[in-house]
């Protein structure tokens, strides 16, 4: 079955230092992979995906994301974090269903802290 | 602005009585989906329709059932609600095919007393 893991539940970082969260999936075939993020009361929003070609991928607001199939991850990263950036952030694959249908399997999700 | 809309945004209601949460896309995606999101457990799929006139059923289905008469709504109904049914509830949406991106909601904040 499809699983995604995010090893870290809460990760606190200061102003304009570098981060990176880690996700791991589990999938059979070549995975669709994707990175969304929460603010407090609001629903999720599209980082980026990443389907095929080059590994690394651009998103919004300056985020990428390194696929690498040897270690089944998917890694975010951001060059230097603004206090905006405090929220919650989910990793997911792409999957089917027992019926054939697509669907989206999350990590738990990492909460990021941007102290001042 | 094309998205999704839910209604209501949160809601207090009494253990047993019924209550369908609405969920409206104006973007034509043929995909819906319905998920709760609860402390320490991410998002977990409710119910899910590919196209209109069909439902399937997720991960968490018990207790909840979805109807899909259009494209564009995707109600949620807990014919007797419980307490562990006490959650965040999200609407996504979708274009059929390849994993595509899904879109959310705001959410609906659900308490069962």
């Amino acid at each position: 079955a499809q699983s995604v893991t995010q090893p870290d539940i809460h990760i606190t970082v200061s102003e304009g230092a570098s981060l990176e969260l880690r996700c791991n999936y589990s999938y059979g075939a070549t995975p669709y992979l994707f990175w969304y993020v929460q603010s407090p009361g609001q629903g999720l929003q599209l980082l980026l995906k990443y389907f095929s070609g080059d590994t690394l991928v651009q998103g919004i607001k300056g985020f990428e994301a390194e696929f690498k199939r040897s270690q089944s991850s998917f890694n975010l990263r951001k060059p230097s974090v603004h206090w905006s950036d405090a929220a919650e952030y989910f990793c997911a694959v792409g999957a089917i269903t027992q019926g054939g249908s697509e669907k989206l399997v999350f990590g738990k999700g990492t909460k990021l802290t941007v102290n001042p | 602005i094309a998205g999704i809309t839910q209604a209501p945004t949160s809601q207090i209601l009494a253990a047993g009585r019924r209550m369908t949460l609405r969920c409206t896309q104006d973007m034509r995606h043929n995909a819906m989906y319905w998920y709760r999101q609860d402390l320490g457990l991410g998002l977990r799929l409710i119910h899910y329709s590919n196209t209109a006139g069909t439902t399937g059923k997720g991960e968490v289905p018990d207790g909840y059932s979805v109807s899909r008469a259009n494209t564009d709504d995707f109600p949620l109904t807990l014919a007797s609600a419980v307490p562990s049914q006490t959650s965040v509830y999200f609407c996504a949406s979708s274009r059929s095919g390849g994993n595509q991106p899904q879109h959310f909601g705001d959410g609906t904040r659900l308490s069962i007393l």
